[in-house]
């Protein structure tokens, strides 16, 4: 397997404009959990799936974000309308049989809103 | 909700020495607490983990230590070497999923 794909590896943006952040998740895991990194807040979980379905969206700073899992595949995190501060690292993991368990990262999206 | 705190926040050993890394958490929910490597401009990446009822686990040059009753627990390096060199990251999480990862160690391994 592959592992976790995501896409774009980098993004430039200029602000009030939408992003799209993709993640393939590896073939078989039934956990999906989305991290942004920064410099001031570090790692934090944004919201995770399970089974594609939302289980915990706390994490999801304001409402210009949403993550949507239309298949065990595939998800996407959007934000909409992007501001300077989403600059950051984007992370998606996933993880197979429970969710506290070994989260396997992808690449990560570096954002840049200018 | 949980609280993570790392320490140190910077680390500096000579090759060979021992490196420490502590964090203490504040939920007692938390029963899973791994540990992530992240090189520069990598992803995080496990190296090992422990849930609440071990309370020491071993792989090679590294080991986590838990104490419950204090709620903390530590990564041990020994033997290090110029690749230890990261950011390593603790993490407590729930049963129910719920993350939550220290500010993380800049580990420098000096040859």
């Amino acid at each position: 397997d592959a592992g976790v794909i995501q896409s774009p590896r980098h993004e430039v943006t200029e602000m009030g404009q939408e992003v799209t952040l993709r993640c393939k998740p590896i073939s078989g895991h039934d956990y999906l959990f989305w991290y942004r990194q920064t410099m001031m807040r570090g790692l934090e979980l944004l919201i995770y799936f399970n089974n594609n379905v939302p289980i915990d969206d706390s994490g999801m700073p304001e409402d210009r974000f949403s993550a949507k899992m239309p298949n065990a595949s595939f998800s996407t995190l959007k934000i909409q309308p992007s501001e300077p501060r989403d600059s950051a690292v984007y992370f998606c993991a996933s993880s197979y049989g429970r969710p506290n368990t070994e989260a396997f990262f992808g690449q990560g999206t570096r954002l840049t809103v200018v | 909700g949980e609280n993570v705190e790392q320490h140190p926040s910077t680390l500096s050993v000579q090759e060979g020495d021992s490196a420490v890394i502590k964090c203490t958490y504040s939920d007692s929910a938390s029963n899973y607490f791994p540990w992530y490597k992240q090189e520069l401009g990598k992803r995080p990446q496990l190296i090992i983990d422990i849930r609440s009822n071990v309370g020491e686990k071993k792989d090679q040059r590294i080991a986590v230590t838990l104490n419950k009753t204090a709620k903390h627990f530590s990564l041990h390096i020994t033997e290090t070497q110029p690749e230890d060199s990261a950011v390593y990251f603790c993490a407590a999480s729930q049963e129910a999923g719920k993350s939550t990862f220290g500010d993380g160690t800049t580990l420098t391994v000096k040859p």
